[in-house]
């Protein structure tokens, strides 16, 4: 199965919103309402920031937010902060595995 | 709190087998609903999943690599173990242990990750 597409970058100023684009098929984005995302750090675990395409994780800030538009998921970071500068990656459950975006690296100008 | 860490070679031949180990704490793999799972990540590349294990003993591999894994559980060790045999330098890759929660879809937590590197 092939992996979901992602822009490779996005960019913002601090206080800025951004948003990443997870883009499928009807065989997964669009077939279930099962998208995460999810927040990498090089060299540390990565974290659920989005779950079940809207819903967040208990700890996780309301600037983390997420929807869907038939194949594709966005992720939504609103009031960006020096802090959400790391790798985002979209992933999708299926009937026969899971699988997951090309990943974006958020950096914070 | 629920915590996952791997572990295994850090260096493998081709053609031998490798075998990882999941140990985790915080919750038991004996609880209706729970599995454990791997993922990896190939330098530069995207995420791959590869196996999952639930509670029950029931056993999910990803289609293209089927033939080459095996996912076990020892419930009364916190454990998971992934082999996966006749690897290639292909397979080089960060190994993810993550955990799925009783009933759901999602993977929370991850593990940190172990480096794995296939080569002479």
């Amino acid at each position: 199965q092939s992996a979901l597409t992602q822009p490779a970058s996005v960019s913002g100023s601090p206080g800025q919103s951004i948003t990443i684009s997870c883009t499928g098929t009807s065989s997964d984005v669009g077939g279930y309402n099962y998208v995460s995302w999810f927040q990498h750090h090089p060299g540390k675990a990565p974290k659920l920031m989005i779950y079940d395409v809207n819903n967040r994780p208990s700890g996780v800030s309301n600037r983390f937010s997420g929807s869907k538009s038939g194949n594709t998921a966005s992720l939504t970071i609103s009031g960006l902060q020096a802090e959400d500068e790391a790798d985002y990656f979209c992933s999708s459950y299926t009937t026969t595995s899971t699988v997951f975006g090309t990943g974006t690296k958020v950096t914070v100008l | 709190q629920i915590t996952l860490k791997e572990s295994g070679p850090t260096l493998v031949k081709p053609t031998q087998t490798l075998t990882l180990t999941c140990t985790f704490s915080g919750f038991s793999l004996s609880t209706s609903g729970v599995g454990v799972g791997w993922i990896r990540q190939p330098p530069g590349k995207a995420l791959e999943w590869l196996a999952l294990i639930y509670w029950d003993d029931d056993k999910r591999y990803s289609p293209s690599l089927k033939s080459r894994l095996t996912i076990t559980k020892d419930t009364s060790k916190n454990q998971v173990v992934l082999t996966m045999t006749n690897v290639d330098p292909m397979d080089t890759a960060t190994y993810y242990c993550v955990h799925r929660p009783r009933g759901s879809r999602r993977f929370d937590p991850w593990g940190q990750g172990t480096l794995v590197t296939v080569s002479s």
